[in-house]
């Protein structure tokens, strides 16, 4: 069964600056994709980024990036000049065929 | 257009009683999909349809939980006898073919059962 973890339970980060927030993965797949979600007070699952594992290249969407390390099996996210929105709860997601396989989820602080 | 929509928003329920949770999913969407929320957790898959039929069952807990997607549109999560364990937030999610496609979440049902 494929796991995902997030060692992180919190992370906090001052206004502007950059975090990186970490993710493993276990699995015995060659393809697969991988995803961040955000999740604010809401509810409501925002997708960040996603990861094709067949890319070699590191997904980047604005001030996000990730650094995918396909033959240590991690994912982490890299948030640049952080902002006061970017407060939520984020999560590590797999997915092989159809489900997605969440991690425990990082909450990130943002410091005014 | 519309995203996922999820009604209701909150649900309050006594033990033993019956819930049903609705999932609007986007317009186009084959693909349906039900995970379950426990408080400080990741999400925790349920049930996956393509089209009309439940394609992957493997994730709904018990014979207490069902779901349905009629024409291959709305579904709906039902819970029979519920228990106070079933106390979560429902998220329900679509993506346009299945398999690795991207999944656009609701804004889910928080199930509180007394």
């Amino acid at each position: 069964a494929q796991t995902v973890t997030q060692s992180q339970p919190e992370m906090s980060v001052q206004e502007a600056e950059t975090v990186t927030l970490s993710c493993t993965y276990d699995t015995s797949e060659s393809d697969y994709y991988l995803f961040w979600y955000k999740q604010p007070p809401s509810r409501q699952m925002i997708l960040v980024i996603r990861q094709e594992a067949y890319k070699q290249q590191n997904a980047t969407e604005n001030r996000f990036s990730v650094n995918f390390q396909k033959a240590a099996k991690s994912f982490s996210l890299k948030i640049s000049d952080s902002q006061l929105g970017d407060a939520a709860m984020y999560f590590c997601a797999y997915n092989a065929g159809n489900m997605l396989t969440f991690g425990g989820g990082t909450r990130l602080m943002v410091k005014p | 257009g519309a995203g996922v929509s999820q009604t209701p928003s909150n649900k309050v329920t006594e033990k033993g009683k019956y819930v049903e949770l609705r999932c609007d999913p986007i317009s186009g969407h084959t693909a349906l999909y039900w995970y379950r929320q426990s408080l400080g957790q990741g999400p925790e898959f349920l049930i996956y349809f393509q089209g009309t039929g439940a394609a992957d069952d493997s994730g709904l807990p018990n014979d207490r939980f069902f779901a349905v997607r009629p024409e291959g549109s709305v579904s709906t999560l039902k819970i029979q006898r519920t228990e106070r364990g079933d106390s979560a937030v429902y998220l329900c999610a679509s993506s346009l073919m299945g398999g690795r496609d991207t999944q656009y979440f609701g804004p889910g049902t928080r199930l509180t059962v007394l």
